[in-house]
């Protein structure tokens, strides 16, 4: 398996743009996260979904923050207008099914985001 | 503070010291898990420990689980350059499903 894979790995534009990250789970996995790392706040979670259904977004900072999961194999996250505060290392993870014990969280290599 | 804070935030040691490393947290936990991420990387599990298991051994890897005190602590062993990354705690709180919050992480320089 090839393990998450997220596009692109960086990212330079400019403030105001529409920036759009995209991930691709692991096979199988029922699970997806979207992070967002800074030195200041560390790692954060953005939003996660369940078999493609949003189940908390509480972590998304405001609205011009949205993200999909059209399908299993698929996910975006979207900013616009992008501003130079969003500049972060964003991670995307997945998980398999839960068992209540195990909830091992497999991350890509993330996609770094500069807006200038 | 956060769930899952780990202490210290930075540690440098020479190869072949033992590290170790502390993470406290505040909720009932189902699990917490313990991660590694090397520079410029994404992280990568190492161990995990439920809420009834008290100690657990991987490799070079000791995690021990303290639920009484709400704490943890991953002892690296014989420790070596490649070691060197940042070392996340992660709890997995009873009523939060499957997600994971994550403590702020120890920065490990081992010295070759």
């Amino acid at each position: 398996d090839a393990g998450v894979i997220q596009s692109p790995r960086h990212e330079v534009t400019e403030m105001g743009q529409e920036v759009t990250l995209r991930c691709k789970p692991i096979s199988g996995h029922d699970y997806l996260f979207w992070y967002r790392q800074t030195m200041m706040r560390g790692l954060e979670l953005l939003i996660y979904f369940n078999n493609n259904v949003p189940i908390d977004d509480s972590g998304m900072p405001e609205d011009r923050f949205s993200a999909k999961m059209p399908n299993a194999s698929f996910s975006t996250l979207k900013i616009q207008p992008s501003e130079p505060r969003d500049s972060a290392v964003y991670f995307c993870a997945s998980s398999p099914r839960w068992s209540g014990y195990y909830n091992e969280q497999f991350f890509g290599p993330g996609t770094r985001l500069t807006v200038l | 503070s956060q769930q899952g804070e780990e202490d210290p935030q930075a540690l440098s040691i020479q190869e072949g010291e033992n590290a170790t490393m502390n993470c406290s947290y505040k909720t009932s936990i189902n699990n917490l898990q313990w991660y590694r991420q090397n520079s410029g990387r994404g992280l990568v599990h190492l161990i995990l420990i439920r809420s009834n298991e008290r100690e657990k051994h991987s490799g070079r890897l000791r995690v021990t689980l303290d639920t009484s005190k709400k704490s943890s602590s991953l002892l690296i062993t014989a420790s070596r350059a490649a070691d060197t990354a940042s070392y996340f705690c992660a709890t997995d709180a009873r009523d939060s499903g499957s997600r994971l919050t994550f403590g702020e992480g120890t920065q490990l320089t081992v010295n070759p």
